[in-house]
This record gives C-alpha cells, structure tokens and sequence, in this order.
C-alpha cells in the first residue's frame, strides 16, 4: 500500500496564478483532511471531507477550494495564489470505522508551495 | 488563548537522556489524545494514543493524561538520535467530531 500519497511535492507560483494539489489515497478511508503548516503556527486544518461528494470548511478555509468526486482523492484548489499561501501542505486521511481510527489520521509526505 | 498550548523549544538533548514534552490544553471538551512525531520534511505519523487519564506506555514511550489539569505529557526513556524530530500533541473532542486540534510541536534533537 502506497498509503497517503500527494502530487506535486514542490511548486513555485507567481501572485495571481492558480494551482491544483492532488490527494489520494488507497486505504478505503472515508475522510480527509487538508492542512497548511507554518513556522510557529503547527498545523491547521483548511477544508474536510466525511465521504465521497461532502466537503467543509476547516479553521483557515479562505482562498482554497477542495473537491472530492472519488472516495480516494481529495483536490486543494488554490484560485488565485497570494504569497500569504506559501506554505507546506499535508493531507491526511481516516477510517470511520471505530473511535481509535477515527482519530488515526495518516498523513502524506507534503507539499511545499512557494508564492512569488 | 490557544485551545492547546505546546513550547516550541527546541529542545537539546544528550543521548540517553530522558526527555518530557508536555502540552495543556483549555477546552475541557476534549476527550481522546495523541502525540504525533514528525521528522524533518515528512508527514506527521501517529507516535501514541489514550482516551483516559493516566499513563500509556508502548516500548521507550510513555503517554501521560492529566484531564483534572488539563495536562498532557509524553516522556521518551533511554533518548537515541532517532528520537530527533518535532512532537506534536493532538487532541479531540469525540463524539461525531472528529477533527483535531494541534499543539505547535516541538523540535527535540538527541545528540550522540
């Protein structure tokens, strides 16, 4: 199992410009997550997802958009970058089955995104 | 006030040492407890996880709930260069809430 995998892992943008990330996962899991994490601020939840079709806003949800067509992918969609968005990006996803995978969020290797 | 207050450090170390990492939290909500170990440039991977107060251990790790406190600790035993990375607590309220809420890490270096 690849488990949380993220494309691209590192991208330059310039003000202005839009962008897509790329979230998948091969473990059935019925939610997820995106994060940003920045220097001095941890990590914070942008957008959800509780199944296929549902999304909803997290903690710092302004300028992203998310999609989620298929169980196994989750899209962050940056509509017009700001370099207030340079970041490092994780998804993440969970299990609905029981209380202890609920809470077991397996997290991808990231995505570093830099705005010029 | 932050929902969960964790000191960013960093935190230096020799090994072999013993080493606390602590977080407190103000949402007396919060139910289920993780720490999170995050190594440099990955993703955070799931160290240890209670919903009780008191202690769990799993090999050199010890996770520690003080719910009457609102105090959470992780201790790491016989510390190895491995063990350097950043720690992040995590917290959950339960229920049909199952998003968490993050602590701002702590960067821990083990030196030989």
């Amino acid at each position: 199992n690849a488990g949380v995998t993220q494309t691209p892992k590192f991208r330059v943008l310039k003000t202005g410009q839009s962008m897509t990330l790329l979230c998948a996962q091969d473990m059935n899991h019925e939610y997820m997550y995106w994060y940003r994490q920045d220097p001095g601020m941890g990590l914070r939840l942008i957008h959800y997802s509780v199944g296929e079709g549902t999304t909803a806003k997290g903690e710092v949800p302004d300028g992203y958009n998310v999609s989620r067509l298929k169980k196994q992918n989750f899209l962050l969609g940056l509509e017009s970058a700001a370099p207030s968005q340079t970041s490092v990006y994780f998804c993440a996803s969970s299990s609905a089955r029981d209380r202890t995978l609920q809470e077991t969020q397996y997290f991808g290797p990231g995505t570093r995104l830099l705005v010029l | 006030q932050k929902e969960v207050e964790q000191d960013p450090g960093p935190l230096s170390v020799p090994e072999g040492a013993i080493v606390s990492l602590n977080c407190t939290y103000s949402n007396s909500a919060f139910q289920y407890f993780m720490w999170y170990r995050q190594y440099s440039r990955k993703g955070p991977e799931l160290l240890m996880y209670t919903y009780s107060s008191g202690n769990k251990e799993d090999g050199r790790f010890t996770a520690q709930v003080d719910k009457s406190s609102k105090y959470i600790s992780l201790f790491i035993r016989d510390s190895q260069p491995s063990d350097s990375a950043t720690y992040l607590c995590a917290m959950v309220v339960g229920g049909s809430n199952y998003k968490l809420t993050f602590g701002k890490g702590t960067l821990l270096t083990v030196n030989p």
